[in-house]
Order: structure tokens, then C-alpha cells, then sequence
């Protein structure tokens, strides 16, 4: 079984530009969230999809950033434009549901903005 | 509020020695508390989780915490290391209304010196 797939799996883009990553869950998986990790901080909660809605986007920055999940399926996140401080680590993980089973994270998409 | 504090960003033992990594936390109310592991080049890893049953939890690879109320604590050991143990650690809380609402520490890169 495949597990939690993100791409690309490092970006370098220039301030100002676009970028998106994109995750693909664990099929089955209605819930799948992501996460952010800037260097040498914590991870830090960004949003939570529940199929194809946001069931929590609390942790989301500003609005520079645009989170979907168009089907419940993969989802994509978007940062236009993107800033410096924007450079780090976005996680994705999924879990069947929220009680307790195991959720599962991807490798992560490193991005640094230059 | 949650929030968790792991001290010492670098930790660096011989291999055969004790692996201690330390957490604290603080939760409003009583916590799930979890530790994951993050081999270069992986996404995260869970090793242990502690949801309010026994306080001495035992994971994979050898690792164990034990949670302690009284300290605020789940601190994570094994009694040797391991070269293959070397990776950054992170700790993390959350609460059974939203189980993989995740709030982390900073995490700790383990050293193994041969």
C-alpha cells in the first residue's frame, strides 16, 4: 500500500513567485492535514480536511496561503506570493479518522525562497 | 492551551550509552502525548504514544516514556543506543476531541558517536 506521497519534494523559488505542493493521501483516508516546520523551529499545524472540507484551518498564516482538497482526494497547497519567511517544511499526513488510529506522514516538501 | 518543550536541541551520547530526551508539557487538559522520530530524508515516524492508560509506554525500537504527571513530563529513553538511533526527535501533544491535531516541540537531533 502506497502511503502519504507529497511532491515535489524540494523547491527553490524566488520572492514573489508561486508555488504548489501537492499531497496525495492514503486512499481511504478522509482526513488528511498539513503541517509546517520553518528552520529550527516546531512543526507547527497549519489546516485539517475532512474529505473535502476544512474542518480546521486555524494554523493557516495569512491569507498568502490557499489550501484545497477539490474531491476529498489529493489536495494542494498554494502560497502566492510567496515570502522569505515562507522557506521550511510542509508535512502532509492522513488518518482514517480522529480517534486514535495511526496517522501517517510524508516525507515532506522543502521549500526555501530566495 | 497545549504546548510542549523539549530541552536541548543536540544531544549527543556514545553508542552502547543511555539515550535520554526530555519533554515537558503544559495541556488545560489531560493530554495524549506521542513521540515521533524523523530519519534523515523520512517523513515522521511514530515511536510511542501515550493515551491515558499504563504511564510506562514502550515503542519501537527499544524506546520507552513514561509520563508523569506531577513533573509535566514524557521523557523518552533506551537504555543503549544505537548508531541506526541517530535522527531528530520530536514530542507532541493533543486532545481526543481532535486526536491528530498535533502540537510539537522544536525537536532534538540525536548524535550516536561510535
Amino acid at each position: 500500500e502506497a502511503g502519504v506521497t507529497q511532491f515535489p519534494s524540494h523547491s527553490v523559488i524566488e520572492k514573489g513567485q508561486t508555488v504548489t505542493l501537492r499531497c496525495d493521501p492514503i486512499s481511504g483516508h478522509d482526513n488528511l492535514y498539513w503541517y509546517r516546520r520553518v528552520m529550527g523551529k516546531e512543526i507547527k499545524f497549519l489546516l485539517h480536511f475532512v474529505k473535502e472540507s476544512k474542518q480546521d484551518e486555524s494554523g493557516m498564516p495569512n491569507n498568502r496561503f490557499l489550501a484545497e482538497r477539490t474531491g476529498g482526494t489529493y489536495s494542494t497547497l498554494k502560497v502566492q506570493p510567496a515570502e522569505l519567511e515562507d522557506s521550511g517544511v510542509y508535512f502532509c499526513a492522513s488518518s482514517w479518522d480522529t480517534t486514535g488510529n495511526t496517522i501517517y506522514f510524508g516525507e515532506g516538501s522543502w521549500l526555501t525562497v530566495v | 492551551a497545549q504546548s510542549v518543550t523539549q530541552l536541548g536541541s543536540h544531544v549527543s551520547v556514545s553508542e552502547g550509552a543511555l539515550v535520554l530526551l526530555r519533554c515537558n508539557y503544559s495541556s488545560s487538559v489531560p493530554p495524549y502525548l506521542f513521540w515521533y522520530v524523523q530519519y534523515p530524508n523520512q517523513g515522521l515516524q511514530l515511536l510511542l504514544k501515550y493515551t491515558s492508560a499504563a504511564t510506562l509506554v514502550k515503542g519501537i525500537n527499544g524506546f520507552e516514556a513514561e509520563f508523569k504527571k506531577s513533573e509535566t513530563s514524557f521523557h523518552l529513553t533506551k537504555p543503549s543506543a544505537h548508531m541506526s538511533d541517530a535522527a531528530e526527535y520530536f514530542c507532541a501533544v493533543t486532545r481526543a476531541y481532535n486526536f491528530n491535531k498535533f502540537y510539537f516541540g522544536s525537536g532534538t537531533k540525536l548524535n550516536v558517536k561510535p
